[in-house]
């Protein structure tokens, strides 16, 4: 595809229930990050794939978040038991390189999923 | 604890009228600064990378520079499609991979 995409770009849900947010990167982009971005605040990193793997998990919330990629693709982050607190817009990156190396390459951003949670 | 702070949190300019916005940060290991341009509904759009204290980047209207604790993006004789909200981050090595901290952004409105 021509750029990130992400699924569903609404998600309006009720307290405790759970929801999957899907990220598409760009075909043969290694590096695959997930964000949150709430109201009048800045990006908040939550976790970082290196292909399948996440070696960095340390900005998801609580335990009620999850994520997973496979094939070194398609990724879906999982929020259990959702809260109003979960309410925000969730925005996927990937990037070409392995984000170890340099120089670093830019990271394209998906249009994001915005979640609300009632 | 690493940092990035945006000012103004919004900006409103008449079209024309040159100004700039700062983004400054307190970090350890700096390995970069990126400004990016986000519209409502989409995703942070990358404009430029600075690798180093003296470096200028240039893009149309947008210029980019960085000293050792801060960055400006200055904007020449804005136009109205100039209106966004603009994000600095900073690069940083952390646990063996490259890191964006990310600041609250800055919001331009440009009237015509």
């Amino acid at each position: 595809g021509a750029g990130v995409s992400q699924s569903p770009s609404n998600k309006v849900t009720e307290k405790g229930k759970d929801v999957e947010l899907r990220c598409d990167p760009i075909s043969g982009h290694t590096a695959l990050y997930w964000y949150r971005q709430s109201l009048g605040q800045g990006l908040e990193f939550l976790i970082y794939f290196q292909g399948n793997s996440a070696p960095d998990k340390s900005g998801l919330p609580s335990d009620r978040f999850s994520a997973e990629r496979t094939g070194g693709s398609v990724s879906t982050l999982t929020i259990q038991r959702t809260q109003q607190e979960d309410s925000a817009v969730y925005l996927c990156a990937s990037s070409l390189s392995l984000a170890g190396v340099t120089p670093y390459n830019e990271q394209f951003f998906g249009p994001g999923t915005r979640l609300t949670v009632l | 604890e690493d940092q990035v702070t945006q000012s103004p949190e919004a900006l409103r300019l008449q079209e024309g009228e040159s100004s700039s916005l700062n983004c400054s940060y307190t970090v350890s290991g700096l390995r970069g600064l990126f400004w990016y341009r986000q519209d409502p509904g989409k995703g942070p759009e990358f404009l430029f990378t600075l690798y180093s204290a003296g470096e200028e980047k240039e893009k149309e209207r947008l210029k980019a520079t960085l000293t050792k604790k801060e960055s400006f993006l200055h904007i020449t004789a804005p136009k109205p499609e100039d209106s966004a909200t603009y994000l600095c981050a900073v690069l940083l090595f952390s646990g063996g991979y490259n890191k964006l901290i990310f600041g609250a952004g800055t919001r331009l409105a440009v009237h015509p």
